[in-house]
């Protein structure tokens, strides 16, 4: 089991350049999360999915779409990049249990110029 | 409004010392996990508590979640090297989506 796993791994753009993050696991979790973290923010949630085929905004959805393309799948996408977006952006799941823990990926880090 | 504030947010210590880090809030959990994320990686999941009271220990690491389920912590005994890395507490308040505190920095110098 590889788990969570993110691509890529690093990133630069330029403002108002786009890209899509991906992200997939392979634990069959319903649940699938997209998460930034900024130094002395903590983690804040951008979108979720609670299973396939929905998605729903979290604490900072502004400058991001998502798409949950199957079961295993959820993309971040960013249509024009922003130097406030520079960050490093998790995915997670969420295992079976009754306390919603999560399994994050390795992370992407994004620059933004 | 944060909904769980981690203390402290930065510590450093001597290996083989002791260290608490809590994690308070006013509101009432249904759970509350603790995380660990060493630089570079993801969050690792630790510890779900449930229980008001509930202690749980794993190897040198104790968590204990209050009585009233709105605060936890985490006690290191005879703290180590590998044993540095940011604490992260996230609480499941009802809605069904998990609230992170901003993170206990720690530092175990050698």
């Amino acid at each position: 089991n590889a788990g969570v796993t993110q691509t890529p791994k690093f990133q630069v753009l330029k403002t108002g350049q786009s890209m899509t993050l991906q992200c997939a696991q392979d634990m069959n979790h319903n649940s699938m999360y997209w998460y930034r973290q900024d130094p002395g923010m903590g983690l804040r949630l951008i979108y979720y999915s609670a299973s396939e085929g929905t998605t729903d905004k979290g604490e900072v959805p502004n400058g991001y779409n998502v798409s949950r393309l199957n079961k295993r799948e959820f993309s971040l996408r960013l249509e024009s990049a922003a130097p406030s977006q520079t960050s490093v952006y998790f995915c997670a799941s969420t295992g079976h249990g009754k306390g919603n823990e999560q399994f994050f990926g390795p992370g992407t880090r994004l620059t933004v110029l | 409004t944060q909904l769980l504030e981690q203390s402290p947010q930065f510590l450093s210590i001597q290996e083989g010392e002791n260290l608490t880090v809590y994690c308070n809030s006013s509101s009432v959990f249904s759970s509350l996990q603790w995380y660990r994320q060493e630089p570079g990686e993801g969050p690792v999941l630790l510890v779900t508590v449930v229980t008001g009271g509930e202690v749980k220990k794993l190897k040198r690491l104790t968590f204990q979640f209050g009585d009233a389920r709105k605060d936890s912590s985490l006690h290191i005994t005879a703290a180590q090297p590998g044993d540095t890395g940011l604490y992260l507490c996230a609480g499941l308040p009802g809605n069904n989506r998990l609230a992170f505190g901003k993170g206990n920095q720690v530092v175990v110098i050698p």
